[in-house]
C-alpha cells in the first residue's frame, strides 16, 4: 500500500533555480522522512522531521511539515546537475516501536546544466 | 551512518528456481527489517517486515509462500523467492530499522529469464 502521494511526478529545472516537492499522505505519522535515488541505486537518506517539527533546514534542503493538512514539501535550494534524481518521501506511522516506512510515489527531478 | 550490505547485487535465473537474498545489518543489530521491491521508475513497495526471532509480516496482496523471509538473527534477514517467474524480476530493497529512522541496503537486482 502507497501512503504519501508525491507531487509533481517529474520536475525539469535549470541548474541555480529551485526545486520544490510535495508529499502528501492518509494518517498520522510518528515522523517522515525524504529520500534520494539514483537511477537504478538504493535510497540515501536526507532528512528526518518528527510529527511535532514545523520546518527543518540541511545544507540546500529544507522540509516542512503541516500535520494538519497532512503534507510535507522538499525545497531544494540552487539546485546542480547532480541533484538529478528521484525524491520519496517516506511516513512512519504505528505504535512506537513498531513503526513501518510506507513510501510516496515520488518525484523525478531533472537539472538541466 | 549505520551500513546495510545485500548480497547478491544482481541476479539472473532461470524461471522456476528460487533465489536468496542477503540483507546485512554491518555494524549495529537490526530487531527489524524491512523488504521492499521497486518496478522500474516507480516507488517502493513495502512487501513485508521481518522481526528477528519470529514470524514476518506481510502486506496485502503479497504471497507468503512465495516470498520466504527469515531472520535468524539480529544482522541478517534473508528473502527468498520461490519458484520465480518473470513477473517477480524487480529491485529488491532491505532496510533496518534504526532508532528513528531507517538503513536501506543497495538493493538487488533480479532477473527472471
Amino acid at each position: 500500500s502507497q501512503q504519501g502521494e508525491e507531487d509533481p511526478q517529474a520536475l525539469s529545472i535549470q541548474e541555480g533555480e529551485n526545486a520544490t516537492m510535495n508529499c502528501s499522505y492518509k494518517t498520522s505519522i510518528n515522523n517522515l522522512q525524504w529520500y534520494r535515488q539514483n537511477s537504478g541505486r538504493g535510497l540515501v537518506h536526507l532528512i528526518l522531521i518528527r510529527s511535532n517539527e514545523r520546518e527543518k533546514h540541511s545544507g540546500r534542503l529544507r522540509v516542512t511539515l503541516d500535520t494538519s493538512k497532512k503534507s510535507s514539501s522538499l525545497l531544494i535550494t540552487a539546485s546542480r546537475a547532480a541533484d538529478t534524481a528521484s525524491y520519496f518521501c517516506a511516513t512512519a506511522a504505528g505504535p512506537t516501536g513498531t513503526y513501518k516506512y510506507i513510501f510516496g510515489t515520488g518525484t523525478r527531478l531533472k537539472v538541466l546544466a | 551512518g549505520a551500513v546495510v550490505s545485500q548480497h547478491p547485487s544482481w541476479v539472473i535465473c532461470k524461471s522456476g528456481t528460487s533465489v536468496k537474498i542477503e540483507c546485512r545489518s554491518l555494524d549495529f543489530q537490526a530487531t527489524t527489517m524491512f523488504w521492499y521491491r521497486q518496478f522500474p521508475k516507480q516507488s517502493l513497495m513495502l512487501m513485508a517486515t521481518s522481526n528477528e526471532g519470529s514470524k514476518a509480516t506481510y502486506e496485502q496482496g503479497v504471497e507468503k509462500d512465495k516470498f520466504l523471509i527469515n531472520h535468524a538473527s539480529l544482522t541478517l534477514s534473508t528473502l527468498t523467492v520461490t519458484s520465480a517467474h518473470p513477473e517477480d524480476s524487480s529491485f529488491y530493497i532491505c532496510s533496518a530499522k534504526g532508532t528513528d529512522t531507517q538503513y536501506f541496503g543497495p538493493g538487488t537486482r533480479l532477473t527472471v529469464l
